[in-house]
């Protein structure tokens, strides 16, 4: 079963905000969110994650509902190079070490228009 | 630092040869992580490592093996090609969980182009 629910793809002006949802509403209490990307033919490229406050980097902002249950990747100013694949990904955390790898669903096919 | 880097950039490959995919990092990561990704759909982790002699099974191991002898290195190999394996495969790592909290940042070669035909 799918852990996140993205549109497939989304079209934004080049220089407005690029805002991207995500719908996780099964997400648990010891679950964060991350967004990564994927330009064309290139690796994902880690953005940004949260837990439950919202968060901001030089990238981009996370903005969490109270509920957990959704969040939205905001690109403040679009630029042509930003046109990729948005990955939202819910990954849980823990104590102890171990790992798991990132669980890529198909993501939001992100087109900044000129 | 170059980061992760892999080796070659694209292969074809004929039924039943073998192969081996590089990967190495200059981060100084403990863990290492082989995904691949088939047209139009996400990633699918194949085998990941949290350190030097130590792997372990993703999603979709049949057909492939890791070894990790160091840090910087987790080679990929494929034995007995088939057509399925057509694929993007994709090296990341990252640092261990720190204080207590799982919150790793994976970082990702370019990737190597396979084709088996």
């Amino acid at each position: 079963d799918a852990k996140t629910t993205q549109p497939p793809s989304m079209d934004c002006a080049e220089g407005r905000a690029a805002n991207l949802p995500c719908n996780h509403s099964t997400i648990s209490g010891n679950e964060y969110v991350y967004w990564y990307r994927q330009i064309h033919s290139q690796g994902p490229q880690y953005i940004i994650h949260g837990l439950k406050n919202n968060e901001t980097n030089e990238m981009a902002s996370l903005i969490i509902t109270e509920d957990r249950k959704s969040s939205t990747l905001i690109l403040p100013h679009a630029t042509l190079r930003d046109t990729a694949v948005y990955y939202c990904i819910v990954r849980p955390y823990f104590s102890g070490g171990g790992a798991d790898g990132l669980t890529f669903g198909k993501g939001t096919h992100l087109i900044i228009q000129p | 630092n170059a980061g992760v880097t892999q080796t070659p950039k694209f292969r074809i490959l004929k039924i039943g040869q073998s192969m081996t995919l590089q990967c190495t990092q200059d981060m100084n990561h403990n863990y290492m992580y082989w995904y691949r990704q088939d047209p139009g759909m996400g990633l699918k982790l194949i085998y990941y490592s949290v350190g030097a002699g130590i792997t372990d099974k993703g999603e979709v191991p049949n057909g492939y093996n890791v070894s990790r002898s160091t840090t910087e290195d987790f080679p990929l190999r494929l034995e007995l090609a088939a057509p399925s394996q057509t694929s993007v495969y994709f090296c990341a790592s990252s640092y261990p969980p720190t204080s207590g909290t799982y919150t790793d940042t994976q970082y990702f070669g370019p990737g190597t182009r396979l084709t088996v035909l």
